[in-house]
């Protein structure tokens, strides 16, 4: 299916455990992003990608890494994940500077 | 640092009357963008409107129109002849041209009575 795809829709994961949110999308979009959604926060940016290979830091990157190997697809791992990590995960792509971002389904992830 | 302002938590309007729902942005790059998204209950993030900072003329999409000033820094959504499906939470969003990050404010829930 052509667009913007996360796996999985939700998640149950227990403290300290690894887990990883996967982003593909098919429009070969240069730019990706991943958000989180809290209450009272709206959307924060964790972690972008200009182009495969090219990651920068959001406004929320501590516990998360990422990685682009390829344009498509950008996962998001939480290397230990907390509490504080609950949340509802989005990502976004766009095909340059100039234009909207599409965004999944969302994720969402609970921390037990 | 970029930063977007949205002080509405939450707002009602009457079925078929026009709302503004504000937004205030912060940044000292010259080329941005402005947008304005609708997340409704079921959560899907929607794009309605854009608004460059060249733009000389206030974008509309339908409904939809942004009331952009620029000197003022505000970029508010202005819905015409709200209907029962407008309710939702919009959010404002900015991205800067050179940095490319893309940032949003923390939303205003808007509910259309009937």
């Amino acid at each position: 299916d052509a667009g913007i795809t996360q796996s999985p829709r939700y998640k149950i994961t227990e403290t300290g455990r690894q887990v990883t949110l996967m982003c593909h999308q098919t429009w070969s979009h240069s730019y990706m992003f991943w958000y989180r959604q809290d209450l009272g926060h709206g959307l924060r940016l964790i972690y972008y990608s200009a182009a495969a290979d090219i990651t920068d830091k959001g406004e929320v990157p501590d516990g998360y890494v990422v990685s682009r190997s390829k344009t498509e697809n950008f996962p998001l791992t939480l290397e230990s994940a907390t509490r504080s990590q609950t949340s509802v995960y989005f990502c976004a792509s766009c095909r340059d500077s100039f234009t909207e971002a599409f965004f999944g389904q969302g994720t969402r992830l609970t921390v037990v | 640092a970029q930063k977007i302002t949205q002080t509405q938590p939450g707002m009602f309007v009457q079925e078929k009357e026009a709302v503004t729902l504000d937004c205030t942005y912060d940044t000292s790059d010259p080329s941005y963008g402005l947008f304005w998204y609708k997340q409704p209950s079921s959560g899907e993030m929607i794009f309605l409107i854009y608004q460059g900072s060249y733009d000389q003329q206030n974008a509309t999409e339908g409904r939809y129109s942004l009331n952009f000033q620029k000197a003022r820094k505000s970029a508010n959504l202005v819905i015409s002849a709200s209907q029962l499906g407008d309710s939702a939470m919009y959010f404002c969003a900015m991205r800067d041209f050179t940095g490319n990050q893309f940032y949003f404010g923390t939303g205003t829930s808007l509910t259309v009575i009937p």
